[in-house]
């Protein structure tokens, strides 16, 4: 069974960068065959992909996002990361990592094939000062 | 902004089918892209209920299904239940963005 778990501060301050982690049990974010991605969901609001990384290839960021998003992964730890430059207000959300990683397609079909079949809990980041 | 629009909100009564309609263009839900579907109820994390625009993950019921027609996709839910009022959420990529991953604003379903 895949588990993914959020870790990080709960509250920013305003033009700090946010910095998350997450921990993945019963998959290897070495796999080529999967997709990491963070997606947030400010409260009250619909789902935001912020971006994805993959053991091959750079990462992929939500254009809106691109120039303060930094995403990385660590075989070592088999956990993936978040940094979020300059926060502010407008980034007040749930935070959610997840796996890419469903598709009907056989062998290893582009990205833009994958359905999110596992998502952590989702961890609370609140920007204030 | 999303480049998938589905309705605010839709309702039915319990043991009644409800649709949930997802549009979008050719750039996120044309011929080479897949829809995928998931059901969030509040406080919790999204689930997975379709992909590929029409496969269910093992543990989904069969009241739940989906199609995609041209650049618009449904979800359909028959025999609705109570436990089915939840928030659903279309899903695509995006070509015109990088083939980012794209979100449907989400349709808030109420069983009355």
């Amino acid at each position: 069974q895949v588990h993914l778990q959020e870790s990080g501060p709960g509250l920013a301050e305003p033009s700090e960068t946010l910095s998350l982690t997450c921990t993945v049990s019963g998959a290897s974010v070495s796999s080529d065959r999967y997709y990491w991605a963070w997606i947030r969901q400010a409260p009250g609001k619909g789902l935001e992909w912020i971006g994805s990384v993959h053991s091959r290839g750079g990462p992929k960021y939500n254009p809106s996002l691109k120039s303060r998003v930094i995403m990385s992964q660590r075989a070592s730890s088999n956990q993936f990361s978040l940094k979020l430059t300059s926060v502010t207000a407008a980034d007040t959300a749930v935070y959610y990592c997840a796996r890419a990683g469903l598709t009907a397609v056989g062998g290893l079909p582009p990205h833009y094939y994958y359905a999110v079949d596992v998502w952590g809990q989702g961890t609370t980041v609140t920007v204030s000062s | 902004q999303s480049g998938l629009t589905q309705p605010p909100s839709v309702s039915g009564a319990p043991g009644q089918r409800v649709t949930i309609s997802c549009t979008g263009s050719s750039s996120n839900l044309g011929p080479n892209f897949r829809v995928h579907w998931y059901q969030q109820f509040p406080g919790s994390a999204p689930r997975l209920l379709i992909y590929d625009s029409d496969s269910r993950p093992s543990g989904v019921p069969d009241r739940f299904s989906a199609s995609k027609s041209g650049t618009s996709a449904s979800l359909a839910i028959t025999g609705l239940q109570a436990e089915d009022e939840a928030s659903y959420y279309c899903q695509s990529y995006d070509s015109s963005l990088g083939f980012s991953m794209v979100f449907g604003g989400g349709t808030r379903l109420t069983v009355l």
